[in-house]
């Protein structure tokens, strides 16, 4: 079965610093990523999403992903932290061609002044 | 366009109660669903709904009870729920399915008592 693992709970890093979120994945097949990020008390929103193609995506708000097939990995980075980029961070995978999008535990991200 | 609605924000139920989830979306996409989410945990896949067909139930307890009336309302109807079902429900669509990104909901908070 298809599943994310993000080995981090919470990621802090400075205001201006670069940030990694971590995720890798298990599948089989063909691989479909995604990175969501949720607010407090807010519903999820779209960052990006690799299908197939480039490995290096770019999303949302100035975060871009890369997708390593070697270490079945698909991290999520941003050259410089804001303060307000602070959330919940969820990488998630399409199981096989279905409607089925699974959720990593998520990753707490506090960008400090 | 582009909001998923639902309703209400914030329900208080006892275990005997009858209750209803509200979602609403008009970006014309085939597909609709249901998550449940607990304090810090991720998104949990319950429902999803294709063209107003239900395509996938993940073994959800028949307490919970889908509906999909048309193609932009999806309803999730409730009844004697148990306390352990209190969470954030949060709806969902997305027109490409497993390969194009979700839009989510805020949620509705649920709290039985």
């Amino acid at each position: 079965a298809q599943s994310v693992a993000q080995p981090e709970d919470q990621v802090n890093v400075a205001e201006g610093n670069p940030l990694t979120v971590k995720c890798t994945y298990s599948v089989s097949g063909n691989p479909y990523l995604f990175w969501y990020v949720q607010y407090p008390n807010r519903g999820l929103q779209f960052l990006l999403k690799y299908i197939t193609g480039d490995n290096l995506v770019k999303g949302s708000y100035g975060f871009e992903a890369e997708f390593n097939k070697s270490q079945t990995s698909f991290h999520l980075k941003k050259p410089s932290a804001l303060v307000s980029d602070s959330a919940l961070y969820f990488c998630a995978v399409t199981q096989g061609n279905t409607d089925k999008l699974i959720f990593g535990t998520g990753t707490r991200l506090q960008v400090f002044p | 366009d582009t909001e998923v609605t639902q309703t209400p924000k914030h329900l208080v139920m006892g275990m005997t109660n009858k209750k209803s989830l509200k979602c609403e979306q008009h970006m014309g996409h085939r597909a609709m669903y249901w998550y449940k989410q607990k304090a810090k945990k991720p998104p949990e896949l319950m429902f999803v709904y294709s063209y107003e067909k239900l395509s996938i139930n993940e073994s959800v307890p028949s307490r919970f009870s889908p509906e999909c009336p048309n193609s932009s309302l999806l309803n999730l109807h409730l009844h004697a729920l148990q306390p352990e079902d209190s969470a954030l429900y949060l709806c969902a669509s997305s027109q490409e399915g497993g390969t194009g990104e979700l839009f989510f909901g805020e949620g509705s908070r649920l709290t039985v008592l």
